[in-house]
Formats: structure tokens, sequence, C-alpha cells
């Protein structure tokens, strides 16, 4: 099976601010790597698909990037809603593995 | 509107049985994979199940597999996971989502199964 690792486990930022969380996986996905947000007591959201395109209705401040195996979530600029935890997840092979959750707090 | 929504969760005991339900609507349901994932309680997300449009082909997490099945009828535009044999760590939220193509989109707002005693 794959290994998702990501990130930090937890970080605080302020609102306005530039958060990067790492997702990094156990052999190559090439592409094949997603991002959700999930806020308390919801069901996970679609936020970029295929590594680095946005889900429609997803704000552009909200980027990802990477290959092979290690990719990059950006928040360019932290809006108060954006307090949340985040999962990557690889497509690339059964099962398909989440990364353990990055969780978002307000400094 | 694409959407997805569960239903059958509960509480059961441990070694036993139930069957969740997942009702699709606002797309062509037999165009698209489903899969099952679940949320322990304070925990992350485990992907379980997942079966083709057709339902001709399934995969299974290592964790359930012999114990939980996945099907569908396309007829009804639902999908199901019979869970048997449960024990005390699948006690956790169970979300199905529309697999479009490599991702999962939407998810629906899940259900409770809870094993206990």
């Amino acid at each position: 099976d794959i290994q998702m690792t990501q990130s930090p486990s937890s970080l605080s930022a302020s609102v306005g601010g530039r958060v990067t969380i790492t997702c990094r996986a156990s052999q190559s996905i090439s592409s094949y790597l997603n991002w959700y947000q999930q806020k308390s007591g919801k069901a996970p959201k679609l936020l970029i698909y295929a590594a680095s395109s946005l889900q429609s209705g997803v704000p552009s401040r909200f980027s990802g990037s990477g290959s092979g195996t290690d990719f990059t979530l950006t928040i360019s600029s932290l809006a108060p809603e954006d307090f949340a935890t985040y999962y990557c997840q690889q497509s690339y092979s059964t099962p398909y593995t989440f990364g353990q959750g990055t969780k978002l707090e307000i400094k | 509107e694409v959407q997805v929504v569960e239903s059958g969760g509960g509480l059961v005991q441990p070694g036993g049985s139930l069957r969740l339900s997942c009702a699709a609507s606002g797309f062509t349901f037999s165009s698209y994979a489903m899969s099952w994932v679940r949320q322990a309680p304070g925990k992350g997300l485990e992907w379980v199940s997942l079966i083709s449009g057709s339902g001709d082909t399934t995969y299974h997490a290592d964790s359930v597999k012999g114990r939980f099945t996945i099907s569908r009828d396309n007829s009804k535009n639902t999908l199901y996971l019979q869970m048997n044999s449960l024990r005390g760590e699948d006690t956790a939220v169970y979300y199905c989502a529309k697999q479009g193509g490599d991702l999962l989109d939407p998810w629906g707002q899940g259900t409770l199964v809870t094993v206990s005693s």
C-alpha cells in the first residue's frame, strides 16, 4: 500500500497569512494527488485534484503543486473560513490512502 | 444538484451486521464509480471500498476485506455497504462519495455506526 505522510500535523496562522502544507508519498504517484478540506462536524470537500487543478467553486487563494512523491497545498491569504483540517489522498492505486491530516488553527 | 445521502447507521453489537445505503441524485449514477470512506471518532479519513459504475469490479481495504461488501442497484440509484462481523474498531462515521475519475466529489453528510455491547 502507498503511505501518505503530511506535515505538519497542525499549525497556527493568522487571517491574511500564507500557509503551506506538505504531503509525501511512499512511492511515485505521478500527479494522482487530491486535497480535501474538512470543517468540524462536516463532510470533506474536494479542493484540488490531479495535484494542481482547482475544483470548480474553490477560491483561487488555494493552489496545489508537485508530482512524483512530493506535493504541497498553499493557501495564499487565509480567510476566517479556511481554518479546518486538510487531507491529501493518492488515487494512483487502491487502496486510495489518505494522509493523516493537517489541522489549521487561528493564531 | 449532484447529491448523495447516506442512511442505515446505528448501534450494533460486536459480531453483528448492518447495511448502509447511499441514495444518489443529480447525475447518471450508472456512469460513475462510488466509494465508501470512514472516519473513526477524532481520527483521520480511511478509504474503505470502491465499486465500478457497472458493479462488476470492487475493491476493499484490507481492514474490511472478507467482512464488508460493497454493491449497487443502478435501477434505484443506490449504493450499499453490507457490514458483517462488526468490531469495535469499525465504529466511525461512514461517508459515501461519487468517484469522478480519480477524485471523490461530492461526499454525503455521513452516517454514524457504533459497535458496542
